[in-house]
């Protein structure tokens, strides 16, 4: 069936780097691709989207690039900070309602 | 952006009781809200597509006589565990959109957290 695969599992990153996050979908009709930002025991929060009319999107230290050709999505987060460590999750549309798929969730770690 | 509700915030029980979460849309109207269970260290899995005056959808291998849904108005969907047993120990989820269009943003209620003793 339709997933997002999500990569990597784990992500320790020096503050002040720079954290890439990975996912692929494997549903053609996906059309929507948020990014979630969550922290232990709270609910996700909407960091950035992306739909499938555009190739690549920025907030500040945050950017998403689309690939709808090959698949991929990717989350850029710059100059990272304490703050930003968290479990961000990827995510696409399917089916009629717009459900979404989520990937399994990449841990990040930033070092001061 | 959008505010979507739940109640409670987390609960114990005692294996075989039934319990009730609740999402309310608070300042929007919600045609269809999505229940998403999540496990320990790992992703949010969908269970069900609610539907207000419609029977929800449910994934697949989500028992429905299990996991029942009722969305009776626009602003309020309901979980209910049934005879609930210490497997079913989970952070519930639910989420609506504040627009018909389905690559809107999704809303996240704040989550229940479900202790089955």
């Amino acid at each position: 069936g339709e997933n997002v695969e999500q990569h990597p599992s784990t992500l320790s990153v020096q503050e002040g780097d720079s954290a890439v996050i990975k996912c692929t979908y494997s549903d053609s009709a996906s059309n929507y691709f948020p990014w979630y930002k969550q922290e232990l025991g709270k609910r996700p929060q909407l960091i950035i989207d992306i739909r499938s009319n555009v190739g690549e999107k920025k907030d500040q230290r945050i950017a998403v690039t689309l690939n709808k050709t090959a698949k991929h999505f990717s989350l850029h987060i710059t100059e990272t900070q304490p703050e930003d460590s968290a479990v961000y999750f990827c995510a696409a549309t399917r089916g009629s309602w717009g459900k979404l798929q989520f990937g399994a969730g990449t841990q990040v770690v930033v070092t001061p | 952006g959008a505010v979507v509700s739940q109640h409670p915030s987390w609960v114990i029980c005692k294996s075989g009781t039934s319990v009730k979460i609740e999402c309310r849309s608070l300042d929007f109207q919600a045609t269809t809200m999505f229940w998403y269970r999540q496990f320990p260290k790992q992703s949010l899995m969908l269970m069900a597509t609610s539907n207000e005056g419609s029977k929800a959808t449910y994934e697949q291998g989500v028992e429905k006589d299990k996991f029942l849904i009722n969305h009776a108005s626009l602003t309020l969907s309901t979980l209910t565990v049934t005879s609930a047993h210490p497997e079913d120990s989970s952070f519930y989820i639910c989420s609506a959109r504040d627009a018909p269009a389905v690559n809107e943003k999704l809303f996240f209620g704040s989550g229940t957290q479900l202790s089955v003793l």
